[in-house]
């Protein structure tokens, strides 16, 4: 069956950076694009950006840009994101979910990384 | 892109229908009929209940129903029960990005 693994939760400075990973398995790849949302304590969900089945491009919300990158790994189906310059703002729940082609809608999601940013 | 505008919680009694709302702009729902649907339990990942504007993923309840006129989607839950309350969010498609709404708080009474 379909399933996003996402990495276990992180506690970081402000300041620093911090790393999500997605394991997909249950379907191909490198056929889907890998889209990332977060969610703040008690808040709404929020998009954050995607990255193209072949890894050859992104698109990041303009909240975003500049501070996140997203990259994936073919050959261990797993994508990743990067946030640096992280803010006490930034502490959320994010997400990794999964583009039904040709819809945009997310048809499959991760368990959800909580990142947590305190001095 | 600003966050979709959602009313901030809706209820009703079991058997009910309920609708609510999810507005935007000419550049989001107003452009694409790509605006999906999602519920969310407490501690949970968002589930998919509607795509394409009116689309039911298979295996959701024939209940969700959703719309679209101008700006502003709707989802429609019929009959409601008590396992429908949840949050739910809508989404949009803007031309190359997303926005999801601020998101309904739904209760059974």
């Amino acid at each position: 069956q379909v399933e996003l693994v996402q990495s276990g939760a992180e506690v970081k400075k402000p300041g620093a950076s911090v790393k999500v990973s997605c394991k997909a398995s249950g379907f191909t790849f490198s056929s889907y694009y890998i889209h990332w949302v977060r969610q703040a304590p008690g808040q709404g969900l929020e998009w954050m950006g995607a990255i193209r089945p072949s890894g050859d491009g992104t698109t990041y919300a303009q909240n975003f840009q500049g501070r996140v990158i997203m990259t994936r790994d073919t050959s261990t189906s797993t994508a990743y994101m990067d946030v640096s310059s992280l803010r006490s703002d930034d502490t959320a729940v994010y997400f990794c979910t999964r583009e039904f082609p040709g819809t945009g809608y997310f048809d499959s999601w991760g368990q959800g990384t909580l990142i947590t940013v305190s001095s | 892109q600003s966050a979709l505008t959602q009313p901030a919680s809706v209820s009703g009694s079991p058997g009910q229908s309920i609708t609510f709302s999810c507005t935007g702009t000419s550049s989001d729902i107003g452009t694409y009929d790509s605006v999906s649907w999602y519920q969310q339990y407490p501690g949970k990942a968002p589930k998919v209940m509607i795509y394409d504007v009116s689309k039911r993923p298979s295996g959701v309840s024939s209940r969700f129903s959703g719309s679209k006129s101008g700006n502003t989607a709707s989802l429609t839950i019929a009959g409601l029960q008590a396992e429908d309350e949840a949050d739910y969010y809508c989404c949009a498609y803007a031309g190359s990005t997303y926005v999801f709404g601020i998101g309904t708080k739904v209760t059974v009474l």
